[in-house]
C-alpha cells in the first residue's frame, strides 16, 4: 500500500468519546487527505493537507479536525463521536508533478474501520 | 459542482466475456479522470488516469479506458475478464479549479462468473 499505514485498523468506540485516527507515510509526498467510504457513496474527502501545517476541508468535514506536524504524519480527530461516524476511513497520499500541476493519482493506505456505539 | 455517475451498482460476466464498467462526468471545462479498484479489506489501487492527450489510455492488469468528451463518459474496459477481476471500481474525477480534489463515484461492484 505504497508506504502508507494508518492506525489503528480497527476501532469500537462509545457516543461521546474522542477518536484520534493516525496516518503515517514513508513516501514523503506532500498531499495528504482524509476520507470516508460509505455504502452508495463511494469514498467522500473529510480533509486534505498541503503541507505542515497547511490543511483544508472537504465535502464533509463536520465534526472531524485533522492535524500535520510533520510531513509524515496526519491525524484525523474526532471531538466527540457519533454514530453518524461509524465508518471505513481511508488517509490518501498524493505529489503534484513537476510545474506545480497536481494531477497525480493518489495512493491509498489500508482503512481503518471506526464501529461508534 | 463536479460530480462523477456510475449508473451500474452492479455488473457481472462470464470469465473470458468483454467488461465495461461505466462512468460519467459532468463538470465544465477539461476534467482529469481517474480509475480505482479497491479488493475486499483493502485500500483504493489506481488503475489508470486521463490527463490529456490521446483519449485511450491503458493501465494496470490489462485494464484500458476511453475519454469521451462528447458524451461525457471514461468507461472502463478490459478484453477478456478474469475471476480475479472481481471487485469494487470507482470513478473519480478532478478539476484545477478545485484545487484537484477527488470526486469519487459510488462505485460498481464487477463480479467474473468462472
Amino acid at each position: 500500500d505504497a508506504g502508507i499505514t494508518q492506525s489503528p485498523r480497527h476501532k469500537v468506540t462509545e457516543t461521546g468519546t474522542p477518536v484520534t485516527l493516525r496516518c503515517h507515510q514513508t513516501e514523503n509526498h506532500r498531499y495528504m487527505y482524509w476520507y470516508r467510504q460509505d455504502p452508495g457513496h463511494g469514498l467522500r474527502l473529510i480533509h486534505y493537507s498541503y503541507g505542515v501545517k497547511d490543511t483544508d476541508k472537504g465535502e464533509v468535514s463536520d465534526g472531524y479536525s485533522v492535524s500535520r506536524s510533520k510531513t509524515e504524519d496526519f491525524l484525523l480527530t474526532l471531538e466527540s463521536a457519533t454514530s453518524s461516524q461509524t465508518s471505513v476511513y481511508f488517509c490518501a497520499i498524493s505529489e503534484p508533478l513537476s510545474g506545480g500541476e497536481h494531477n497525480n493519482e493518489q495512493f491509498f493506505g489500508p482503512g481503518t474501520r471506526l464501529t461508534v456505539l | 459542482a463536479q460530480s462523477v455517475a456510475q449508473p451500474e451498482d452492479q455488473v457481472n460476466v462470464a470469465e473470458g466475456n468483454p467488461l465495461t464498467v461505466k462512468c460519467t462526468y459532468s463538470v465544465s471545462g477539461n476534467p482529469y479522470l481517474f480509475w480505482y479498484v479497491q479488493y475486499p479489506n483493502r485500500g483504493l489501487q489506481f488503475l489508470l488516469k486521463y490527463i490529456t492527450g490521446d483519449n485511450l489510455v491503458k493501465g494496470s492488469y490489462g485494464f484500458e479506458a476511453e475519454f469521451n468528451k462528447s458524451q461525457t463518459s471514461f468507461h472502463l474496459k478490459k478484453p477478456s475478464a478474469l475471476v480475479s477481476d472481481s471487485a469494487l471500481y470507482f470513478c473519480a474525477v478532478s478539476y484545477p479549479s478545485n484545487d484537484y480534489k477527488l470526486s469519487f463515484g459510488a462505485g460498481t461492484t464487477v463480479t467474473v462468473r468462472a
